[in-house]
């Protein structure tokens, strides 16, 4: 059982480029979500979703996008990168709520020049 | 303004004592409190909650009190071992029409001395 896997573990962006970070679950949870952690700062919501095709902004939403297709993926796009989003990026997941235990993937240590 | 307030950046115990985490939050609505414990390169890991209906909850050496009138709640591992030193954060969640959210505090690194 994989749980929740994302990826590139690591990534150097210049500042202006996109990319995407990738996250799947395998245990068909309901809720997932994306945070980042700062040093000082803990981990902060950016994004999160109830269920396939429902997504909703969290405490830091701006300057990433997300979508939901699919009940296993649950991707985190940075449409224009800037050096404020260098941070170490979670994705999470739970069965169907934020209350109950939300299982961590490894997180994405990410880079902008 | 932060709900969720960890005061304590850091905190040293000696192995075999106990160890007390704080954390003191704003929202009232909050109706789950939660503890995830983090080691360095990893995810966070679920440690235990409590729902705000009770003032404790208990999972082998971890115990979790919460306090409502005084918005605090601590967590409790008796007795400390060297395996727990990590950073533990402490977190609440509010369901109100469907918004769905968890505000995490910035965390404590406990050291666990021999």
């Amino acid at each position: 059982n994989a749980g929740v896997t994302q990826t590139p573990k690591f990534q150097v962006l210049k500042t202006g480029q996109s990319m995407t970070l990738q996250c799947a679950q395998d245990m068909n949870h309901e809720y997932m979500s994306w945070y980042r952690q700062d040093p000082g700062m803990g981990l902060r919501l950016i994004h999160y979703s109830v269920g396939a095709g429902i997504t909703d902004q969290g405490e830091v939403p701006n300057g990433y996008n997300v979508s939901r297709s699919t009940t296993e993926d649950f991707p985190l796009r940075l449409l224009s990168a800037a050096p404020s989003q260098t941070s170490v990026y979670f994705c999470a997941s739970s069965p169907t709520r934020a209350s109950e235990t939300q299982y961590f993937g490894p997180g994405t240590r990410l880079l902008v020049l | 303004d932060q709900q969720v307030k960890q005061n304590s950046p850091s905190l040293s115990v000696q192995e075999g004592r106990i160890s007390i985490l704080n954390c003191d939050y704003t929202n009232s609505m909050f109706d789950y409190f939660l503890w995830y414990k983090k080691y360095p390169a990893e995810g966070p890991t679920f440690l235990i909650s409590i729902s705000s209906i009770k003032d404790k909850n208990e999972d082998g050496r971890f115990t979790v009190f919460l306090n409502k009138s005084a918005k605090h709640l601590s967590l409790h591992i008796v007795p400390s071992q060297p395996g727990d030193s990590a950073v533990y954060f402490c977190a609440a969640s509010e369901y109100v029409n469907r918004d769905d959210k968890i505000i995490f505090g910035k965390g404590t690194r406990l050291h666990i001395l021999p």
